[in-house]
């Protein structure tokens, strides 16, 4: 299965700041997503990446709060902008191939001071 | 939409067989999946299910039944790593998942 390497592992950054995350897949897959996870708490899912176009936002996200890049099959960004103390959580990429399993990068920890 | 219910919690001793159950409720449905997340890392594929039976990959093992909407992670020969929170997922014909509120097993000596 693929592996993704996403940066940073973690961050803390001040309210009103924007932070990108990246994603490398180490394979090409078919689909990339951006989830994200309150500690404890289940895996909401932000958006699906599609590769050289906008992103499929699900309801709650809106594409000036989250954007999101994927310019090629095995790369993807996700920045979180303006950012508030809610925006604290742990965010996560993943792909999938033809298989049926996500793989899913290391997730990024998200703190908001 | 999809929701999926599975209990919030369930403890076990090592060497014990743990069921965790999971229902769901779909407007479209391609799959149950199943992964496994440890404190502190990402969540990581354990199986799948697509059709109606029980699917076996080593000590874990999953089944499905679509008439019920129900489906179950079986771990046998617990072992203390086995502690972790543990996501039911159905998928969508976007493949898209969404993930079930997640059960943490504890499981002691």
């Amino acid at each position: 299965s693929a592996v993704i390497s996403q940066k940073p592992s973690r961050d803390i950054c001040q309210r009103g700041t924007s932070l990108t995350i990246q994603c490398q897949v180490d394979s090409q897959v078919t689909m990339m997503f951006w989830y994200r996870q309150q500690p404890g708490q289940s895996l909401t899912l932000i958006a699906t990446a599609n590769q050289g176009s906008e992103a499929t936002y699900e309801s709650g996200f809106v594409i000036d709060k989250f954007p999101i890049s994927r310019p090629n099959l095995t790369f993807s960004t996700l920045t979180v902008s303006n950012m508030s103390p809610e925006d604290s959580s742990i965010y996560l990429c993943s792909g999938v191939a033809d298989n049926y399993g996500y793989t899913f990068g290391s997730g990024t920890r998200l703190t908001v001071v | 939409g999809q929701s999926l219910e599975q209990p919030s919690e369930v403890t076990a001793v090592e060497g014990a067989i743990v069921q965790i159950n999971c229902t769901y409720q779909t407007s479209g449905f391609y799959g149950l999946s199943w992964y496994q997340q440890h404190d502190g890392g990402a969540p990581t594929f354990l199986s799948y299910n697509a059709l109606d039976g029980l699917e076996e990959t080593g000590r874990f093992s999953s089944f499905l039944s679509r008439s019920d909407s129900y489906g179950y992670l079986l771990l046998q020969e617990l072992q203390m790593k086995d502690s972790a929170s543990y996501f039911c997922a159905v998928g969508d014909a976007g493949n898209m998942l969404t993930f079930g509120g997640g059960t943490r097993l504890m499981v002691k000596p």
